[in-house]
């Protein structure tokens, strides 16, 4: 049963600390997202990436985060530095780009708090 | 810009019982998808089920259906004979097809479904 892996599954950190959340999409899969949940905003999106390539990182806060895809097996999410209002749940969905009706597939998503 | 409204913070059913979980959404495209999750409390989202813009039927997936009236703009989540399990988050989300392939998805706020043995 094919899934999307997350690590860490839970982070708890102090405000200005560097924070690394890692993705490994299901194999074959071509396209990531990463999704932040928070109670006030929902899940709202802040960037993917198709064959590797970061298509939008519009919903990213530029200054502080950094999404990357080392490889295809593996998709990256930096913060650095941290803040409080960064607490939320970060997760990863991997899906094929082939068609509109495809789905995408989350993991179980990285608990974030910052002190 | 695409939005999605769940007007229903909450919702109790009785076990067994069917339950609608109203969606509405609006867009300016003409082709769009629209896909429904569940979250149960351990926390992962899980697929249920998707709709395209131009299918003529309703979508079905077990006991899970989506009522889809275009003209209305909803797409509400019916569970047919709730189970204790059903109890979770559930969120409705669409997707332009412009660029016909698998693009980012606009979430709803969700509705917390409870089911009552």
């Amino acid at each position: 049963d094919a899934r999307v892996t997350q690590t860490p599954r839970h982070k708890v950190t102090e405000m200005g600390q560097e924070v690394t959340m890692r993705c490994q999409p299901i194999l074959g899969h071509n396209t990531v997202f990463w999704y932040r949940q928070t109670m006030m905003q929902g899940l709202e999106l802040l960037a993917y990436f198709r064959n590797r390539a970061p298509l939008d990182d519009s919903g990213m806060p530029k200054d502080r985060f950094s999404a990357e895809m080392p490889d295809a097996t593996l998709a990256t999410l930096k913060i650095q530095p941290s803040e409080p209002r960064d607490s939320a749940v970060y997760f990863c969905a991997s899906g094929l780009w082939t068609s509109s009706t495809d789905t995408q597939y989350f993991g179980p998503g990285t608990r974030l708090t910052v002190l | 810009a695409q939005k999605i409204t769940q007007t229903q913070p909450g919702m109790f059913v009785q076990e067994k019982e069917a339950v609608t979980l109203d969606c509405t959404y609006d867009t300016s495209d003409p082709s769009y998808g629209l896909f429904w999750y569940k979250q149960p409390s351990s926390g992962e989202m899980i697929f249920l089920i998707y709709q395209g813009s131009y299918d003529q039927q309703n979508a079905t997936e077990g006991r899970y259906s989506l009522n889809f009236q275009k003209a209305r703009k909803s797409a509400n989540l019916v569970i047919s004979a709730s189970q204790l399990g059903d109890s979770a988050m559930y969120f409705c989300a669409m997707r332009e097809v412009r660029n016909s392939g698998n693009t980012p998805l606009v979430f709803g706020k969700g509705t917390r479904l409870s089911v009552i043995a």
